[in-house]
């Protein structure tokens, strides 16, 4: 069965602090890992990784995919207390549904 | 551009009931696909459809079932409702359903 774990489950930083967040999965047929961050209600896109290796970065935030190993992390630098969120992976699995891991909660103490 | 819509946002139901909840997606998108989300159980996938067509089913039973019309707005039931039902069930629309979905705020369902 398709799979996808996240970790760690829950992580409690200081503002300016730099965090990794890890997200692997087990596949059948890879296409593409997504990553969310939800804070109240509606899960909020952040990147989209098909190709491993290439690193997508948007301001703070940058993700990097590895097929091989058949993981991804998110790496957050100077954390702010607006980044406190649960962070989704989600993985495309050779159709059109996705399988999400269970996120992981991140607390930024200001 | 509009993003998703879910109507209602709110919720409340007596087991046994039945509701059904509604989305439209971003202007363009045709891939509509329906999540249930609870504390224990995380994001779980209940079903896609595409271009009025069921593409994929999640594990859920059959009292939870969907459509989606020609304009690409979908509409989610579910019957004979349980305490177990109650949950944040959000909407996602995609181009095509193998790109980036994008969101809405979700019904939040709460069964008496």
């Amino acid at each position: 069965e398709d799979k996808v774990v996240q970790s760690p489950l829950s992580l409690v930083v200081h503002e300016g602090d730099t965090v990794t967040l890890n997200c692997s999965y087990e596949v059948t047929n890879f296409r593409s890992l997504l990553w969310y961050k939800q804070e109240k209600k509606a899960p909020t896109f952040l990147f989209m990784l098909t190709s491993s290796g290439i690193e997508k970065k948007s301001g703070r935030l940058s993700s990097i995919l590895d097929k091989k190993e058949l993981f991804s992390i998110l790496n957050i630098t100077a954390t702010q207390t607006g980044d406190s969120a649960i962070y989704l992976c989600a993985v495309h699995f050779g159709n059109e549904k996705l399988t999400f891991g269970t996120g992981t909660r991140l607390t930024i103490i200001p | 551009k509009a993003g998703v819509t879910q109507t209602p946002r709110y919720l409340i139901k007596t087991r046994g009931q039945q509701v059904t909840l509604s989305c439209s997606p971003i202007s363009g998108h045709r891939s509509v696909s329906w999540y249930q989300q609870t504390p224990g159980q995380g994001l779980q996938f209940l079903f896609e459809y595409f271009s009025e067509t069921q593409r994929n089913k999640g594990n859920f039973p059959g009292r939870f079932s969907g459509r989606q019309f020609s304009n690409s707005r979908s509409e989610m039931n579910v019957s004979t409702l349980e305490l177990g039902d109650s949950a944040l069930y959000l909407c996602a629309s995609s181009p095509t359903g193998n790109a980036e979905a994008f969101f809405g705020q979700g019904t939040r369902l709460t069964v008496v």
